[in-house]
C-alpha cells in the first residue's frame, strides 16, 4: 500500500514562527498536493507539485510556500504563521491522472 | 470553471436502510469524478471513480455511485448502512481537459451519521 507519511499529528506554534509541515510518500508518485481542510468549506488546494523542483500554485497560496528538493518529500512553509492558518492540514499524492493517496493529516494551532 | 456542490451538510440513516449523498457538478468537458471519505482525526480514503463506461460504479466496503450526465450528478449509495459508515464523506471532480496534474475540486463535505 502507499504510504504517505506527515511528520507531525498536533502542532502548536507561535504568531510570526516559520512553521514546517513535511511530508513523504512511497510510492515514487510524480504528484504531490497539500490542502488545507476547514469546515464547511472542504479541502482547499494550497500547492501542488508535479515533478522535482516544480511547483504551481493552487487555490490560497498566500502566506504559504513549498519545497520540493527530492521526488519522495513535499514541504509546506508558513514563512511567518499567523492565527487564521490555524487549521488541519492534508499531504496527498498521486500518480498521472491517479486517485490521491492522503496522509493523516496535521492540525496546526497557532497561537 | 470546475466546481462541485454537496447539498447537505448531514445526513442521517438508521443501521440496515439504504443511504445516498449527494454531489452534483460542473465542468467544461467530460468529468472525473470521485468519493472520499474521512473517518475522525484521519486523511482522506479513496473509495471509488469515475472516468469513463459504466454509468454504476461500485466501490470499496459495499459503496457505488451513480454518474447521471444529463442531471450532473454523482450520488453515492450503498443497498444497508452500517454504523462504522459514519464518517464525512468528500466528492471531487476533474475536467478531463485539465493539465496533467489532475487538479481535483473538493466539495465541501457531508457528515453521514448511522444510527443503530
Amino acid at each position: 500500500d502507499v504510504k504517505v507519511t506527515q511528520s507531525s499529528r498536533y502542532l502548536v506554534k507561535r504568531t510570526g514562527e516559520k512553521v514546517f509541515l513535511e511530508c513523504v510518500q512511497d510510492m515514487d508518485h510524480e504528484n504531490m498536493f497539500w490542502y488545507r481542510q476547514d469546515p464547511g468549506l472542504g479541502l482547499r488546494l494550497i500547492y501542488f507539485s508535479y515533478d522535482v523542483k516544480m511547483k504551481e500554485k493552487g487555490d490560497i497560496p498566500e502566506g504559504y510556500s513549498v519545497s520540493r528538493e527530492k521526488k519522495e518529500r513535499f514541504s509546506l512553509i508558513l514563512e511567518s504563521a499567523s492565527t487564521n492558518q490555524t487549521s488541519m492540514y492534508l499531504c496527498a499524492s498521486s500518480l498521472y491522472q491517479g486517485s490521491r493517496t492522503f496522509g493523516s493529516g496535521t492540525r496546526l494551532t497557532v497561537v | 470553471a470546475q466546481s462541485v456542490a454537496q447539498p447537505e451538510d448531514q445526513v442521517n440513516v438508521a443501521e440496515g436502510n439504504p443511504l445516498t449523498v449527494k454531489c452534483t457538478y460542473s465542468v467544461s468537458g467530460n468529468p472525473y469524478l470521485f468519493w472520499y471519505v474521512q473517518y475522525p482525526n484521519r486523511g482522506l480514503q479513496f473509495l471509488l471513480k469515475y472516468i469513463t463506461g459504466d454509468n454504476l460504479v461500485k466501490g470499496s466496503y459495499g459503496f457505488e455511485a451513480e454518474f447521471n450526465k444529463s442531471q450532473t450528478s454523482f450520488h453515492l449509495k450503498k443497498p444497508s448502512a452500517l454504523v462504522s459508515d459514519s464518517a464525512l464523506y468528500f466528492c471531487a471532480v476533474r475536467d478531463e481537459g485539465s493539465s496533467n496534474t489532475g487538479k481535483l475540486i473538493f466539495g465541501q463535505g457531508t457528515t453521514l451519521q448511522v444510527k443503530p
